[in-house]
């Protein structure tokens, strides 16, 4: 069966930085991506990865290795806005998107 | 910019009613989805549309329907309410398969 595990919560401090992983075992790889999803609210793209590597945006990053079926999400210089689901996503081969549970991020002042 | 438009926000239905949940999108976009949230788990696909007038079942498809009669709109039918129903739906588009999805704000919808 297909599968994304992503951990359940996760807390951070305000300023600091935090890392959310992301393991899939899904039918085929078109391609990962991270959306942030705040309480009672839509989920809003964040970050797309196709390729092996490091794709930087602004305060967050996202790694992939194909190889490992592992990705994560970094989060540099923690803001208290930052505190919500963020949503881990494989495309399969039919193009379909296989969505994790989501890591709710707590942050503390 | 209105993006993806789901209305209602809120609805309570008794067991054995039907509603339509209704959505739309002024970008222009191909494909369409129906996901359902609940809690604890990740979004699950109900239904999608790569065009006017195709739709197909995505992984939890029992008890809805669609239609997609036009690029703009992709409804979503409940037919017969169950408790099981109970849940989130949520309405996205994208302009391609591969590209990012663009969410609608939700349907709170609980089945009592």
């Amino acid at each position: 069966g297909q599968n994304i595990d992503q951990p359940t919560e996760m807390t951070a401090t305000e300023g600091a930085i935090v890392q959310i992983n992301c393991t899939y075992q899904t039918s085929g790889f078109n391609g990962l991506f991270w959306y942030q999803q705040h309480a009672g609210e839509a989920p809003t793209f964040l970050s797309y990865n196709v390729l092996d590597g490091l794709e930087e945006k602004g305060r967050f990053s996202s790694f992939l290795s194909r190889s490992k079926g592992y990705s994560y999400l970094l989060l540099k210089e923690l803001q208290m806005k930052d505190s919500a689901s963020y949503l881990c996503a494989v495309m399969d081969s039919n193009y379909q998107l296989i969505w994790g549970a989501g890591t709710k991020l707590i942050i503390k002042p | 910019n209105a993006g993806v438009t789901q209305t209602p926000k809120f609805r309570i239905l008794k067991i054995g009613q039907s509603m339509t949940l209704q959505c739309t999108q002024d970008m222009n976009h191909n494909y369409m989805y129906w996901y359902r949230q609940d809690p604890g788990m990740g979004l699950k696909l109900i239904y999608y549309s790569v065009g006017a007038g195709i739709t197909d079942k995505g992984e939890v498809p029992n008890g809805y329907n669609v239609s997609r009669s036009t690029t703009e709109d992709f409804p979503l039918r409940l037919e017969l309410a169950a408790p099981s129903q109970t849940s989130v739906y949520f309405c996205a588009s994208s302009s391609r398969e591969e590209q990012p999805q663009h969410f609608g704000d939700g349907t709170r919808l609980s089945i009592l």
